[in-house]
């Protein structure tokens, strides 16, 4: 079975410029997760969907933040326009179900702002 | 409203040794707890998880985890340390709730010396 995807693994650009993060999660899987990770901290929650609707994304800066999952499978996040606080590791990570206890987390990408 | 404490940010063990890795819950509902571990420049991958049920829960790689309601601990322990161990664990709470979310603990860097 193949595993959550993500790319790019990793990037580098200065503020002010945008990014997007491409994730595509495990086949069958309802449920999906963007998490930031900051150096020294664990994964934050960002946006979780339910197929191709929000569940939640009370944590997501969404002045500069988006993210969709228009077909309810692959998943964008995009930042626009970046900032030096949003250098951090975005995981992404996926569960059959809402309620399913066990979820699976891609590699990341690793963000660098300069 | 739910959170980890993680006491430790760096734990360094003998091979061979016992690991210990401490995490604290606080949750206003039965939680339930998880361990992760990644490994560098790799996504999270599960070790165990507490449900319900028996509270001493066994994972993969010979990592257990006990779940102490009236210490609210949910300490992690491998009775002998190997190299492979090294790597950066997570302690993490769901309410199993509505949205399921995952809040995690800062990490524990652990070393292992040979």
């Amino acid at each position: 079975e193949a595993g959550v995807a993500q790319s790019p693994r990793y990037k580098i650009i200065e503020k002010r410029q945008s990014v997007a993060f491409w994730c595509n999660p495990i086949s069958g899987h309802a449920t999906l997760y963007w998490y930031q990770q900051i150096l020294g901290q664990g994964p934050k929650l960002l946006i979780q969907f339910q197929n191709n609707g929000v569940v939640d994304d009370s944590q997501l800066p969404k002045d500069r933040f988006s993210a969709e999952r228009l077909k309810g499978v692959d998943s964008t996040l995009k930042i626009q326009p970046a900032k030096l606080e949003d250098s951090a590791v975005y995981l992404c990570a996926s569960s059959l179900a809402l309620t399913s206890e066990n979820k699976y987390f891609g590699p990341g990408t690793r963000l660098t702002v300069t | 409203a739910q959170s980890v404490t993680q006491l430790g940010s760096h734990v360094s063990v003998s091979e061979g040794a016992l690991v210990l890795l401490r995490c604290n819950y606080s949750s206003s509902v039965p939680p339930y707890l998880f361990w992760y571990v990644q490994y560098p420049n790799q996504g999270l991958q599960l070790l165990l998880k507490y449900t319900t049920g028996a509270t001493l829960v066994k994972g993969i790689n010979g990592f257990e985890a006990e779940f102490k309601k009236s210490e609210t601990s949910f300490h992690l322990t491998k009775p002998s340390a190997h190299m492979s161990d090294a790597a950066e664990y997570f302690c993490a709470v769901s309410d199993g709730g509505a949205t399921n979310k995952l809040i995690f603990g800062t990490g524990t860097l652990l070393a292992v010396q040979p």
